[in-house]
């Protein structure tokens, strides 16, 4: 079957602009994440969803990042008044419940001009 | 905090050499310890992982043991192929999250 498929693959927006990225996870997948990955560092964790809410949003930076999952399904990271330093890939995975193996998408690569 | 220091990349060998990248961690609670591949143009898949002391975990002719003595989970493999070119990361959960702490990454480039 499908695998974890997030949209767009690349997103160019300008310094201020608010953005939305979109994450589409395994079907029956309840557990989904969120991971940022600036050039040359490993994945960091930004927040995980069981189901429609969010069990931990304690590595989002500052309030101009949230994320919802309204159905338990699809997800949307959402930043408002970009910043340069936002420039990275964000990183969608999603498992089947708690406790079991994360699929990562390929991932959206943002750069804020 | 939680923390992941692996090996400084890139690695360069040859096809069949002796692979090993060296991990080691700093965690709070009692960690599970895996290890991710990045293939050139995919997403992060999870290679092995081993989830208490002295579990080794293996896929793909690549092993992993899990030393809580030396808080370390190395990844080894005894005879690459150039299949294997792709970026390594170790990464952590502590019991009780389940969020992922990775390492920076080692790029393994595999030359025929």
């Amino acid at each position: 079957g499908a695998g974890v498929s997030q949209t767009p693959s690349n997103k160019v927006t300008e310094k201020g602009k608010y953005v939305e990225l979109r994450c589409d996870p395994i079907s029956g997948h309840t557990a989904l994440y969120w991971y940022r990955q600036s050039l040359g560092q490993g994945p960091e964790f930004l927040i995980y969803f069981q189901g429609t809410g969010a069990a931990d949003d304690s590595g989002l930076p500052n309030d101009r990042f949230f994320a919802v999952r309204p159905e338990g399904s699809v997800s949307t990271l959402k930043i408002q008044r970009t910043e340069r330093g936002d420039s990275a890939v964000y990183l969608c995975a999603s498992s089947r419940d708690m406790n079991t193996e994360a699929f990562f998408g390929q991932g959206t690569r943002l750069t804020v001009v | 905090g939680d923390s992941v220091t692996q090996m400084e990349g890139p690695v360069t060998l040859s096809e069949e050499a002796f692979l090993t990248i060296n991990c080691t961690y700093t965690a709070t609670g009692y960690p599970s310890l895996f290890w991710y591949v990045q293939y050139p143009g995919e997403g992060l898949q999870l290679l092995l992982k081993a989830t208490k002391a002295d579990d080794k975990g293996s896929n793909k002719g690549f092993e992993a043991t899990y030393r809580k003595e030396t808080t370390s989970f190395h990844l080894e493999k005894g005879s690459v192929q150039v299949s294997d070119s792709a970026v390594y990361f170790c990464a952590l959960s502590v019991e009780g999250s389940e969020k992922l702490v990775f390492g920076k990454g080692t790029k393994l480039t595999v030359n025929p």
